[in-house]
């Protein structure tokens, strides 16, 4: 089945820092990834689509400037948590769409916890 | 996007059949009713999906009824490996949006 894999799975950082979260599709080629974040007993929440050397749509209330996305191959896809703030602490998960199979199927990476100190 | 409701939490025996419930009255006839499952701190596992007919894979079968206006995740023998969270999720096809809009789901508990 299609692997999706996260660098790192998990990230503590000082609050001010930046931290970049690497999603990657293994054995398919990824024309749409999302990332999406959930905090703890709650659902999945998705931040943003990325379609592969395009700009990611933001979904409503979440900061661009912030969270920065470049999905500049069709196998990897990046968020980089800007000013990272002890509120920005939570687990943080990709998933990406194989165009190559009409597209029906997400498939999820494992997800990256991060802590702000 | 239409909305699911499904049971916050369910349990079920070892080796037992679980059924799990999703009504999705406001379905549309270009939706696809897609179910993902999540163990804890991992990411989402596909699991099934189907637009009108049942669907059998390798880890679950899906009933989906003649109006559409809900759905059944059968897992048919459960195990410990599938406590998890269960989201059924409706997703439109067509377009550009393959997004996938998460609610609460169903936290499942196998019992040994």
């Amino acid at each position: 089945g299609a692997v999706v894999s996260q660098h790192p799975s998990w990230v503590i950082c000082k609050s001010g820092t930046s931290v970049k979260i690497e999603c990657r599709s293994l054995d398919f080629q990824a024309t749409t990834m999302f990332w999406y974040r959930q905090f703890p007993k709650q659902s999945l929440m998705l931040m943003a689509t990325s379609n592969e050397g395009s700009k990611a749509t933001y979904e409503q209330g979440v900061e661009k400037d912030k969270f920065l996305i470049n999905h500049a191959s069709l196998t990897l896809s990046t968020l980089t948590v800007t000013s990272a703030h002890p509120e920005d602490s939570s687990f943080y998960i990709c998933s990406a769409r194989d165009g190559t199979s009409g597209g029906r199927t997400q498939y999820f990476g494992p997800g990256t916890r991060l802590t702000v100190l | 996007d239409a909305k699911t409701t499904q049971p916050n939490s369910m349990e079920s025996n070892e080796e037992e059949p679980v059924h799990l419930p999703c009504n999705h009255s406001t379905i549309s006839g270009t939706d696809y009713i897609h179910w993902y499952r999540q163990l804890p701190s991992q990411g989402p596992e596909y699991v099934i999906h189907g637009l009108t007919s049942n669907v059998n894979n390798r880890m679950a079968s899906l009933a989906i009824a003649e109006d559409r206006k809900s759905s059944t995740l059968i897992l048919h023998r459960a195990t410990l490996r599938d406590a998890a969270v269960y989201y059924c999720i409706l997703r439109r096809s067509g377009g550009s949006n393959y997004k996938l809009t998460f609610g609460k789901g169903t936290l499942l508990t196998v019992n040994p």
